[in-house]
């Protein structure tokens, strides 16, 4: 059974970038995709891109499409993703999910903006 | 996309069940028989419930079952335990390798 471990809790100024890793362990991450999902305080769950191994691209929501990176290191099982340009409203816990069913999930990283 | 439709919040009795709705459109609840659903506890990360509107992974009890009509899918919990209070989302496939969740519905186990 694959399991997720995500990099630890970031603080960030405005106008800056964060980079969030999401290493696998159980299985390759060659043959399948790593979604992201962001959960602000308090609030649902929101899809804002994956990264297809299989294909080596890439799918963005729209909303984030100028803003994000999502690639993955595959001799390291390794997935991450690249905001840039934040802001307070990316004030967040970040997910990582496993493979079209986005099953399991990471445990998630907070990303706080503040100045 | 827009997101789900899903109501705030729902609650039922121990032992008694409760259904969830979760609205979507033609291009992505409607159109694709891949709509999924995931618990969370607070502080948690998700866990998937539902997968392919009806299927269960392994270790997620039959007291949880989905289902889809047209636009909208549902998610029935039976035989209601205190754990199962948490909130809910779902999620359509939506075209194009994207997906789209819904608000959450918080479950109150009375």
């Amino acid at each position: 059974q694959v399991q997720l471990m995500q990099s630890g809790a970031e603080v960030k100024k405005p106008g800056s970038s964060v980079r969030v890793s999401c290493q696998a362990s159980g299985d390759t991450i060659s043959d399948y995709s790593i979604n992201w999902v962001r959960q602000a305080p308090g609030q649902g769950l929101e899809w804002m891109g994956a990264f297809i191994s299989l294909l080596g691209t890439t799918k963005v929501a729209q909303k984030f499409q100028d803003r994000i990176t999502l690639w993955a290191e595959k001799s390291t099982d390794t997935a991450f993703m690249e905001l840039n340009s934040l802001t307070s409203d990316d004030t967040a816990t970040y997910f990582c999910a496993w493979g079209n069913w986005f099953d399991p999930w990471g445990p998630g990283t907070l990303v706080t903006v503040s100045s | 996309q827009s997101a789900l439709t899903q109501p705030p919040s729902a609650s039922g009795s121990p032992g008694h069940s409760v259904t969830f709705s979760c609205t979507g459109t033609s291009s992505d609840v409607g159109a694709f028989d891949r709509v999924s659903w995931f618990q969370q506890h607070p502080g948690k990360a998700p866990k998937l419930m539902i997968y392919e509107v009806n299927k269960r992974p392994s270790g997620i009890p039959d007291r949880f079952s989905g289902s889809k009509s047209g636009n909208t899918a549902s998610l029935t919990v039976s035989a209601l335990q205190a754990e199962d209070e948490a909130y809910y989302y779902c999620s359509s496939y939506a075209g194009g390798n994207s997906w789209v969740f819904g608000g959450g519905t918080k479950l109150t186990v009375l």
